[in-house]
């Protein structure tokens, strides 16, 4: 069975300092991850995805993330906050094995402070 | 900008009224998905549409009925519902041939039930 953990339910940074989010996963094989992000009152849009290729990871608005197997751990990163990053953001895992079914981590709200 | 629709954006509604929610994306998307989210939660998987035909039905009360009339419009017809019923519905789509978990999202239809 597949599942995932967000570690923080809320993180604060300020603007213009990196922002880290992180991921923790569970997957009986060889997993897809991705990062979506929510703003207030807005659809999903994906940030990023993992796919077995290259485990450092770039998307849009200057995120990255990083697979690590080891560590099962698929966070994310920005080197430098802007106020439009405060959002509410999802990991989410799909494996083949679970009929590509996604599950979604329990988010993670990042507040943006001036 | 968004390129899957939802209609409305707001609903209110009685327990004994009968509605409806529209989605619509013009992208040739293949796939298509009804989400419900509730405030500060993941969304959660309710009926997928692949190649127009319903292909899972995550244990969805009646009440609720999906309808994909043709690839590029999405319903869902909704009926005696009940104030736990209440949240953000979301829909998304996905091309085919790409790698699971990579969705479009609308930006949602809000439902209230009073």
């Amino acid at each position: 069975a597949q599942s995932v953990t967000q570690l923080d339910s809320h993180v604060s940074v300020s603007e213009g300092t990196p922002v880290l989010l992180r991921c923790n996963y569970s997957s009986s094989y060889s997993p897809s991850l991705f990062w979506y992000v929510q703003h207030p009152n807005k659809g999903l849009q994906l940030l990023l995805k993992y796919t077995s290729a290259a485990t450092l990871v770039k998307g849009i608005n200057g995120f990255e993330a990083e697979f690590k197997k080891s560590e099962t751990s698929f966070h994310l990163t920005k080197p430098s906050a802007h106020m439009s990053d405060a959002a509410e953001y999802f990991c989410v895992v799909s494996e083949r094995a679970a009929g590509n079914k996604l599950t979604f981590g329990g988010g993670t709200r990042v507040l943006v402070k001036p | 900008d968004t390129e899957v629709t939802q209609t409305p954006k707001h609903l209110v509604m009685g327990m004994t009224n009968k509605k409806s929610l529209k989605c619509e994306q013009h992208m040739g998307h293949r796939a298509m998905y009804w989400y419900k989210q509730k405030a500060k939660k993941p969304p959660e998987l309710m009926f997928v549409y692949s190649y127009e035909k319903l292909s899972i039905n995550e244990s969805v009360p009646s009440r609720f009925s999906p309808e994909c009339p043709n690839s590029s419009l999405l319903n869902l017809h909704l009926h005696a519902l009940q104030p736990e019923d209440s949240a953000l519905y979301l829909c998304a789509s996905s091309p085919p041939g790409t790698v699971t978990g990579e969705l479009f999202f609308g930006e949602g239809s809000r439902l209230t039930v009073l």
